[in-house]
C-alpha cells in the first residue's frame, strides 16, 4: 500500500518556537508538497519540490522554508512560529512524467499524508 | 486560474439519497481537474483526474462530468451511504498554478 507518512498527528508549539514538519513518502514520487488548509479556506501551496535539493514558492511562502536533501523526504521548517501558523498542514507527492505544461498544473492525482494539526499557543 | 468555487459548502442528506456538487473554475488556461475525498482523521484519496471537455468518469456509485468550456464539473453520487461521509475536494490545474476550491462537506444519516 502506498503511502506518504507525516511525522505527527497533532503538535502543540509556543510562539518563537522553531518547528519541524516531516514527510516521507516510499513511492519514489518526483514531486512533494505542503499545503495548509484552514476552514472556509482552499488547500493553500506553502512549498513544492519538484527533485532533491530543488524548491518552489507556493502561493503563501513567508515564514516557511523547506528542505528536500532526500527524494522520499520533504521537511517544513517553520523558523519562528506564530499563532497565524496554527493550521492543519498536510504533505503531497505526486509523480512526475515529464509531460505538465508547467511545474505547477499536472494531470497526476497528488497522494496525501493524513495531516498534522499545529497549533502556536 | 484565480478561483475555484465549489457549492454548496455543507449537504445534509438521508441514506440512498442521490445527490450532486458543482466545481466551477474560470475555463481560460484550463489544464486538469482533480475530485478528492477526505474523511475526517484520513488522508485525501484521489476520486477522478480528468483533462478533456465532455470527460465523464465514474468508481462505484460516484461519477463526475467535465465541461472546460463553461467551467465547472459536477460530482454525483447515486444512493449516498453513511460511508461517504467526508469533504469532497475540487483542484484545477492550469496556466501556473493548481488551487483547491474549499470543499464539500457531505454529511450522510443512517
Amino acid at each position: 500500500d502506498v503511502k506518504v507518512t507525516q511525522s505527527s498527528r497533532y503538535l502543540v508549539k509556543r510562539t518563537g518556537e522553531k518547528v519541524f514538519l516531516e514527510c516521507v513518502q516510499d513511492m519514489d514520487h518526483e514531486n512533494m508538497f505542503w499545503y495548509r488548509q484552514d476552514p472556509g479556506l482552499g488547500l493553500r501551496l506553502i512549498y513544492f519540490s519538484y527533485d532533491v535539493k530543488m524548491k518552489e514558492k507556493g502561493d503563501i511562502p513567508e515564514g516557511y522554508s523547506v528542505s528536500r536533501e532526500k527524494k522520499e523526504r520533504f521537511s517544513l521548517i517553520l523558523e519562528s512560529a506564530s499563532t497565524n501558523q496554527t493550521s492543519m498542514y498536510l504533505c503531497a507527492s505526486s509523480f512526475d512524467p515529464g509531460t505538465s505544461p508547467t511545474l505547477f498544473a499536472t494531470n497526476e492525482k497528488l497522494f496525501f499524508g493524513s495531516g498534522t494539526q499545529l497549533s502556536v499557543l | 486560474i484565480l478561483n475555484v468555487e465549489q457549492s454548496p459548502q455543507s449537504l445534509h442528506v438521508q441514506e440512498g439519497d442521490s445527490t450532486n456538487f458543482t466545481c466551477s473554475f474560470p475555463s481560460s488556461n484550463f489544464y486538469a481537474l482533480h475530485w478528492y475525498r477526505w474523511e475526517t482523521a484520513k488522508s485525501p484519496e484521489a476520486l477522478f483526474v480528468m483533462t478533456l471537455n465532455g470527460d465523464e468518469k465514474k468508481k462505484g456509485r460516484i461519477s463526475a462530468t467535465l465541461n472546460t468550456k463553461e467551467g465547472y464539473s459536477y460530482l454525483y453520487i447515486k444512493g449516498s451511504q453513511p460511508e461517504d461521509s467526508a469533504t469532497y475536494l475540487c483542484a484545477v490545474s492550469g496556466g501556473f498554478k493548481t488551487i483547491f476550491g474549499a470543499g464539500t462537506r457531505l454529511f450522510v444519516k443512517a
